[in-house]
């Protein structure tokens, strides 16, 4: 499967406690991105890198989120402390070079 | 900045009618994309379509068809003879057309196609 994989598809934790979300692009797509969904809303915005920069975090929702994109290949979604507003569907995409965004299944985060 | 708006939060329609989905969005950028995205029951986002700005040519691709038109900043996209299968959300989205903004998407019209 050459298409945008994302672990765990589901999480579960409690309020609190850390988690992280991995995701790995299509290999040959250099930008990368990460939303975030809530019920009944279309995917809102969060960071994105090319290779292994991260050109925008303005748009994380609060100091205990955080990514990163080491080698310019995976990346990883961290959330420290989470809390109940937390859950929600994190959504990893990554950008082909004509421009369209190829989305992965998403990860489910439940925080209790 | 830039903003998308799908009017309709949800449409029902029997199968085999047509149907038309709203899109209306705002931007500063001279050159831009716009996008279609279906969102199944299932969850994964699936790209429909790509439209450059400058490319105001209506496209169709079986029984999908996209409509744009600058004049009224607006990108609608039809289903003709609906199937139970096209049921799901769909997003439209916008971006600057360098590829170095993240796409901007609107809330997302749920189609729901009976049987």
């Amino acid at each position: 499967d050459t298409g945008v994989s994302q672990d765990p598809r589901h999480k579960i934790t409690k309020r609190g406690q850390n988690v992280t979300f991995r995701c790995d692009p299509i290999s040959e797509h250099n930008r990368l991105y990460w939303y975030r969904q809530t019920l009944g809303q279309g995917p809102e915005f969060l960071t994105y890198f090319q290779n292994e920069a991260q050109l925008e975090k303005s748009r994380l929702l609060s100091d205990r989120f955080s990514a990163e994109r080491p080698k310019g290949s995976f990346s990883t979604l961290e959330i420290q402390r989470t809390e109940q507003g937390d859950s929600a569907m994190y959504l990893c995409a990554s950008r082909s070079v004509t421009g369209e965004l190829f989305f992965g299944e998403g990860s489910r985060l439940t925080v209790l | 900045a830039q903003k998308v708006t799908q009017a309709q939060t949800e449409i029902s329609v029997v199968e085999k009618e047509d149907v038309t989905l709203d899109c209306v969005y705002e931007t500063r950028d001279t050159t831009y994309y716009l996008f279609w995205y279906k969102q199944p029951p299932s969850g994964e986002l699936v790209f429909l379509i790509r439209r450059n700005s400058f490319d105001e040519q209506n496209e169709i691709s079986g029984r999908y068809s996209w409509n744009f038109q600058k004049s009224t900043s607006s990108f609608n996209f039809t289903i003709t003879a609906s199937q139970v299968v096209d049921s799901a959300v769909y997003f439209c989205a916008l971006s600057e057309a360098t590829g170095n903004t993240p796409l901007v998407f609107g809330k997302g019209t749920r189609l729901s196609v009976i049987a």
